[in-house]
């Protein structure tokens, strides 16, 4: 299994600037998650979805921030427009549907730079 | 709302040495808690995961405890080596409202093992 799959790994863009951070859930996992990770807060939690379903975004910041999950195996947070206080990693993590004994298996983020 | 705490934040030790991370939470209503490491610009990796029911869980040199009640875990890594260098993060599973899905994350425990 090639685990959670993020793209891209880095990203630097202006402030202002659309940008789209992209995510694939290991296959079978009913459940992503959208994380954010920043010196000061350490991870929160921004949206997570089951069965393609936003269940939680009340961690996501303001308006300037979507999430999408079209199918089962791919996911979106849209940022728009950016700001320079959104840079931090973004890690994407799915989980083996709402059996919630199960654990997590995190991508290996997303590093974003807004100037 | 549940607050996870890691102490110390940083710790730093001779290779050989067996060491103790530990980690509190403010609301014992959890479906489980989960060990992870993280390296420096890297993805969060699963080491350890413990079911509420449980009281521990091992693996290779490392052994994970969890008393609910008293809201504590503790990871115990044995003969440490250079390689364990890293963050470890501890997170607990909320078991119930609307965030059953949501894992809320300590701040870490940055580990540095000298040869």
């Amino acid at each position: 299994d090639a685990g959670v799959i993020q793209s891209p790994r880095h990203e630097v863009t202006e402030m202002g600037q659309e940008v789209t951070l992209r995510c694939k859930p290991i296959s079978g996992h009913n459940s992503l998650f959208w994380y954010r990770q920043t010196m000061m807060r350490g991870l929160e939690l921004l949206i997570y979805f089951n069965n393609n379903v936003p269940i939680d975004d009340s961690g996501m910041p303001e308006d300037r921030f979507s999430a999408k999950m079209p199918n089962a195996s791919f996911s979106t947070l849209k940022i728009q427009p950016s700001e320079p206080r959104d840079s931090a990693v973004y890690f994407c993590a799915s989980s083996p549907g709402r059996r919630w004994s199960y654990g997590y298996t995190f991508g290996s983020g997303t590093r974003l730079t807004v100037v | 709302k549940q607050e996870v705490t890691q102490i110390p934040a940083a710790l730093s030790v001779p290779e050989g040495e067996n060491l103790v991370l530990n980690c509190s939470f403010t609301d014992s209503a959890i479906y489980n808690l989960q060990w992870f490491r993280q390296d420096p610009g890297k993805g969060l990796t699963s080491l350890l995961l413990i079911q509420s029911s449980q009281r521990e869980q091992t693996s290779g040199r490392l052994n994970a405890s969890l008393d609910k009640s008293s809201g504590r875990s503790t990871l115990y890594i044995a003969a440490s080596q250079p390689g364990d260098s890293a963050t470890y993060l501890c997170a607990v599973r909320l078991a119930y409202g609307g965030s059953q899905g949501n894992l809320i994350f300590g701040k870490g425990t940055k580990l540095s093992v000298k040869p």
